[in-house]
């Protein structure tokens, strides 16, 4: 199985500030890295996809890149509306694996 | 709109089965591959099972292999998943997701969820 592991788990951050979660992936993945928001009692919400693809709807203030192993998921201006936690997914192989989630919360 | 209405969770004793129902809406049902992903209570996120879009393809993770089952019917836009001798570390938050043919193959829309508890 491809385990995946993001950092930092939790974080405090203010409004407007810049955020950056990483994911890291146990083996190869190309760009086949899925990113989703999750807040308490709601489904998850689909961010990016294939990596760096900002999922129709989705605010321009969330971006992904990466690669390979690495991965970003970067907020440029946080707003009270973005804190959540965030899981990184990887469909490279079967099974499907998530992130074990980074929880940003108001500093 | 996409719509995804899960139905069918509930209480069940430890061995006992359910079968979960998934109503999709509003998108080309049949264009779309379909997953079941979990979330244990306080836990992360969990993929079970996935079916193609014709449905002739199907996968699961291993810790339900053999008791799970998903099918899909394409003239009612539902997908199903039965579980069969279900165990205490089965209980979560099942929630019912749509598979896009794009790269990167993401769960794109999501339904709200359904609970299923297994305790005696």
């Amino acid at each position: 199985d491809i385990q995946m592991t993001q950092s930092p788990s939790s974080l405090s951050a203010s409004i407007g500030d810049r955020v950056t979660i990483t994911c890291r992936a146990s083996q190869r993945i190309s760009d086949y890295l899925n990113w989703y928001q999750q807040k308490p009692g709601k489904a998850p919400r689909l961010l990016i996809f294939a990596a760096s693809s900002l999922q129709s709807g989705v605010p321009s203030r969330f971006s992904g890149s990466g690669f390979g192993t690495d991965f970003t998921l970067t907020i440029s201006s946080l707003q009270p509306e973005d804190f959540a936690t965030y899981y990184c997914q990887q469909s490279y192989g079967i099974p499907r694996t998530f992130g074990q989630g980074t929880k940003v919360d108001i500093k | 709109e996409v719509q995804l209405l899960e139905s069918g969770g509930g209480l069940v004793q430890p061995g006992g089965s359910l079968r979960l129902s998934c109503a999709a809406s509003g998108f080309s049902f049949t264009n779309n591959a379909m997953s079941w992903v979990r979330q244990a209570p306080g836990k992360g996120l969990q993929w079970v099972s996935s079916i193609s879009g014709s449905g002739v393809n199907t996968f699961y993770a291993d810790s339900v292999k053999g008791r799970f089952m998903i099918s899909r019917d394409t003239s009612k836009n539902m997908v199903y998943l039965q579980m069969n001798s279900l165990r205490v570390e089965d209980t979560a938050v099942y929630f019912c997701a749509k598979v896009p043919q794009v790269r990167g193959d993401p769960f794109e829309y999501w339904g709200q969820g359904i609970l299923v508890t297994v305790s005696s």
